[in-house]
């Protein structure tokens, strides 16, 4: 019973393509988290969302864009893929936006060739 | 500019023994710190916080020590077993987002 799930684990594609990544929470939480892990091993925030409106943007490529449908999912769209997107991306959700644990995805590994 | 930092990247230890990791911070402003552990091809896995009004959380072999005037926060884990041996993240909050430090890399060696 996966409480964080994103899909797909693994995603290889060619520069210029636009590729999404689904990430799906079961545990009622109210916010959700997009991160990146980058070459050295760095986890830092992208997007933040809070009852399905965004609540941190950090400076991120406007290629990237989140999708909230609803609370329990926050989708990740990369529109003309870069080399330098390849990293591996986890998905986190929390319970409310402070003085929470986040619980994560188990990470998306993209490499764009 | 980091705000978290963890400054030895990886550490190993006697099965056992005690492991000390820890985690230095520059921003005043956060009031809650975590740790967690990550396995390879898998997602951080929460481990231990602690609230910055307190200056210790124990959970079993498990104990986290704070510091505020200091801005450093520990991990320490007693007796250490193989199944230990991950990446340890520290993070901090302050209402908005998690800031991760870089991770240290802890072995166990039976």
């Amino acid at each position: 019973d996966t409480a964080v799930s994103q899909t797909p684990k693994y995603l290889v594609t060619q520069m210029g393509n636009d590729k999404s990544i689904k990430c799906e929470q079961n545990l009622g939480h109210d916010t959700m988290y997009w991160y990146k892990q980058d070459s050295k091993k760095f986890l830092k925030i992208m997007f933040s969302y809070n009852n399905k409106e965004l609540i941190i943007n950090e400076t991120v490529p406007n290629r990237f864009s989140p999708k909230s449908p609803d609370k329990a999912h926050l989708n990740l769209h990369i529109n003309s893929l870069e080399l330098g997107d390849s990293a591996v991306y986890f998905c986190a959700s929390s319970q409310d936006t402070g003085n929470t644990e986040a619980f994560f995805g188990q990470g998306t590994r993209l490499t764009v060739v | 500019d980091q705000q978290v930092k963890q400054n030895s990247p990886s550490l190993s230890v006697q099965e056992g023994r005690i492991s000390i990791l820890n985690c230095d911070y520059t921003n005043s402003m956060f009031d809650y710190f975590l740790w967690y552990k990550k396995y390879p091809a898998e997602g951080p896995t929460f481990l231990i916080s602690i609230s910055s009004i307190k200056d210790k959380n124990e959970d079993g072999r498990f104990t986290v020590f704070l510091n505020k005037s200091a801005k450093h926060l520990s991990l320490h884990i007693v007796p250490s077993q193989p199944g230990d041996s991950a990446v340890y993240f520290c993070a901090a909050d302050y209402g908005q987002n998690f800031v991760f430090g870089p991770g240290t890399r802890l072995s166990v060696l039976p």
